[in-house]
């Protein structure tokens, strides 16, 4: 079966100061990664996905950056945080291809941004 | 672009009614539309998709209903109980790119009470 795994499950970090989150999904291959982030009280946001290694797409214009270093890895980086980058970001994949509809989602990391 | 409307953010009700959640979109009639729950503080978790061609679609206490004309879609829980409190989420399809990338709702809080 396929798990997917973020970490740390909790941050805080002063301003300015880089950021790296990291997700991986096991028993699968070639799934479509997605990075969301969630405001106290709101809906998610979808920040990144990518479809493949090294292919990364952006939805939201922000100082954060993602990368896929492996197929089934993705990272959620910034150079300098701000204190709007403060929430909860989860980590999602789902199986590519036709019909995969359905996005399984990690245990999320709580950021908060002092 | 596509803008969805959970009908509000909280709603209370008596463990044993039926709990009835409201999903509404405003442009164009999604392929599928999905229902999540999420915990406090976890990721959501898939409960139910239904296709644009289906009217209605059920799973154990649970159905969803999902009407092109009205561009809503209705979520219910029969005899709901306590650990049916949650935040729903309702998601529906952008349709294009290989991603299958799909926007959420902002939510609505469930809580039963004994």
């Amino acid at each position: 079966s396929q798990t997917i795994h973020q970490w740390p499950a909790t941050l805080v970090q002063p301003v300015g100061s880089p950021l790296s989150l990291e997700c991986t999904v096991e028993g699968t291959s070639n799934p479509n990664l997605y990075w969301y982030r969630q405001a106290a009280g709101r809906g998610l946001q979808l920040l990144f996905y990518s479809v493949g290694i090294g292919q990364i797409s952006s939805e939201v214009p922000q100082n954060l950056s993602a990368s896929r270093p492996q197929d089934r890895q993705f990272i959620l980086s910034s150079k300098k945080l701000l204190l709007s980058d403060s929430g909860f970001y989860l980590c999602a994949w789902n199986p590519r291809g036709k019909g995969a509809d359905t996005q399984y989602f990690g245990p999320g990391t709580r950021l908060t941004v002092l | 672009s596509q803008k969805i409307e959970q009908n509000s953010e909280a709603l209370n009700i008596q463990e044993g009614k039926t709990a009835t959640l409201t999903c509404n979109y405003t442009n164009y009639s999604p392929a599928y539309l999905q229902w999540y729950r999420q915990d406090p503080g976890r990721g959501p978790v898939f409960l139910l998709l239904i296709r644009e061609n289906e009217k209605e679609k059920r799973k154990e206490r649970l159905k969803v209903t999902f009407d092109t004309t009205l561009k809503q879609s209705l979520f219910h829980i029969t005899a709901s109980q306590p650990a049916d409190s949650a935040t729903y989420l309702c998601a529906l399809d952008q349709g294009y790119s290989s991603a299958s990338k799909i926007i959420f709702g902002s939510g609505t809080r469930l809580s039963i009470r004994p």
